[in-house]
């Protein structure tokens, strides 16, 4: 079954620093989502890569998909408290599921 | 245009009842597809509807049972209630599934609590 492997689990960082999010998948991705989740609530689509070596940006956030497609990570540039919540990638399996990391939870301090 | 709409928002049930949880897609999605959050994970993937057929099952029991309508909106039943079946339920639709350029978009969740 698909397996994808979020890190780190958690994160701190100070307002206006940059940080990346990284999500390793056990077989080739076809497909790469990244959602973010604030507590409680429902999943907000982020990007979506399909191409290996296929990058994405919206706002200060860039996401990548490596050659291999088995890699992607997410950047933030310059976090804000509003970037705080927590992050998910998830991926299509050959079986019609839907498999999600286990997401990484992100706090900026102002 | 309306989202992804989840009905009820909250729930509190006792152990070994039964439970509906409701779901209407975005217009135009024929895809439903449900997950369960527990606190700290990531969702896990229970259901998934595609034109009212099952088209993926995830790994829970058979207590777990769902269906899609004509109109794409879809039910998840879950009987005998443990304990451990606490949680965020989450929805999503998408216009097709599988491999396809079709982001899940999610509704709110129905959080259930059994005591």
């Amino acid at each position: 079954s698909q397996e994808l492997e979020q890190s780190p689990q958690s994160l701190i960082v100070q307002e206006g620093k940059n940080l990346t999010i990284n999500c390793t998948s056990s077989k080739t991705l076809y497909g790469l989502y990244w959602y973010k989740q604030k507590y409680g609530e429902g999943l907000i689509f982020l990007m979506m890569l399909q191409k290996g070596g296929e990058e994405k940006s919206h706002e200060k956030i860039t996401a990548k998909l490596d050659e291999k497609k088995q890699q992607s990570s997410l950047h933030i540039t310059a976090s804000q408290p509003s970037h705080a919540g927590i992050y998910l990638c998830g991926a299509d399996d050959n079986f019609n599921k839907f498999y999600f990391g286990s997401g990484t939870k992100l706090n900026v301090k102002p | 245009d309306a989202g992804v709409t989840q009905s009820p928002t909250h729930l509190i049930k006792t152990r070994g009842q039964q439970v509906t949880l409701r779901c209407s897609p975005i217009s135009g999605h024929k895809s439903v597809s449900w997950y369960q959050q527990v606190l700290g994970q990531g969702p896990q993937f229970i259901f998934q509807y595609y034109e009212k057929e099952e088209r993926g099952r995830g790994n829970f029991p058979d207590r777990f049972s769902a269906r899609q309508f004509p109109n794409y909106s879809s039910e998840l039943n879950v009987n005998a209630l443990l304990l451990g079946d606490s949680a965020l339920y989450l929805c999503a639709s998408r216009a097709a599934p599988g491999r396809v350029n079709s982001p899940l978009h999610f509704g709110n969740g129905t959080r259930l609590t059994v005591t």
